[in-house]
């Protein structure tokens, strides 16, 4: 019930493409997914978040799509560097709490 | 940017120590936590703490861990008697209080091998 899904487990994209990055959860008292950026010696860095009101949610080339009836989100990564090659988390909140259920994590790598 | 520090960097210790990981949270958060990672694995959840009382924890924060805000500006993760299923980055991460929904920052971790 706490468990939140994320695939793939890792992903090569070339510059420029879009890689996408799912999860999917089951509790739906979850009120909060944020996206975590790990680069390998460093802590995760919250990237981008979203509440379950809403559908889309963008900040610069970062993009979630939040389907709330299917209980997914999507991470979607546009123009895609190099420096985006890192380790990719979803996670998830429940109402109420503080602690973050985390995704098994994407490791992402953007080739030139 | 201000930012969550953690020490020590690396911490190698025998089965059954003691240790002591340390964090700086960010100076203005008041929410605390701890987190580990499992080489290869999830981060998952550890504790959090605020107002000098624990607020949530996991199953995996049983009877060996404890945490401690001993002063102003530190906070504390103790294991008793370390096992080596320990071993794992361990990262700090504080918030500030005005909502659940307030961000986590990370600290750069702990790396902890139990021998």
């Amino acid at each position: 019930q706490q468990q939140v899904k994320q695939s793939p487990q890792s992903l090569i994209v070339q510059k420029g493409g879009i890689p996408i990055i799912n999860c999917a959860y089951e509790n739906t008292a979850f009120d909060y997914f944020p996206w975590y950026q790990q680069f390998p010696g460093k802590g995760p860095a919250l990237l981008i978040a979203i509440r379950p009101d809403v559908s889309e949610k963008k900040e610069g080339r970062f993009t979630i799509s939040f389907n709330k009836s299917a209980k997914q989100f999507s991470l979607h990564i546009m123009d895609s560097q190099p420096g985006d090659s890192a380790t990719y988390f979803c996670a998830a909140k429940d109402t109420g709490r503080r602690a973050l259920t985390f995704g098994s994590g994407t490791r992402l790598q953007v080739q030139p | 940017e201000p930012e969550v520090t953690q020490t020590p960097s690396h911490q190698v210790t025998q089965m059954g120590q003691e240790v002591i990981l340390r964090c700086v949270p960010i100076s203005n958060h008041l929410y605390f936590y701890w987190y580990r990672q499992i080489l290869g694995q999830k981060v998952e959840f550890l504790v959090s703490f605020y107002n000098n009382e624990i607020s949530e924890k996991s199953e995996i924060f049983d009877d060996q861990f404890s945490v401690e805000r001993p002063d102003g500006s530190n906070f504390t993760l103790k294991i008793r008697s370390t096992k080596l299923e320990d071993s794992a980055m361990y990262f700090c991460a504080s918030s500030e209080v005005v909502s659940s929904i307030g961000t986590q920052y990370f600290g750069p971790g702990t790396r902890l091998l139990v021998l």
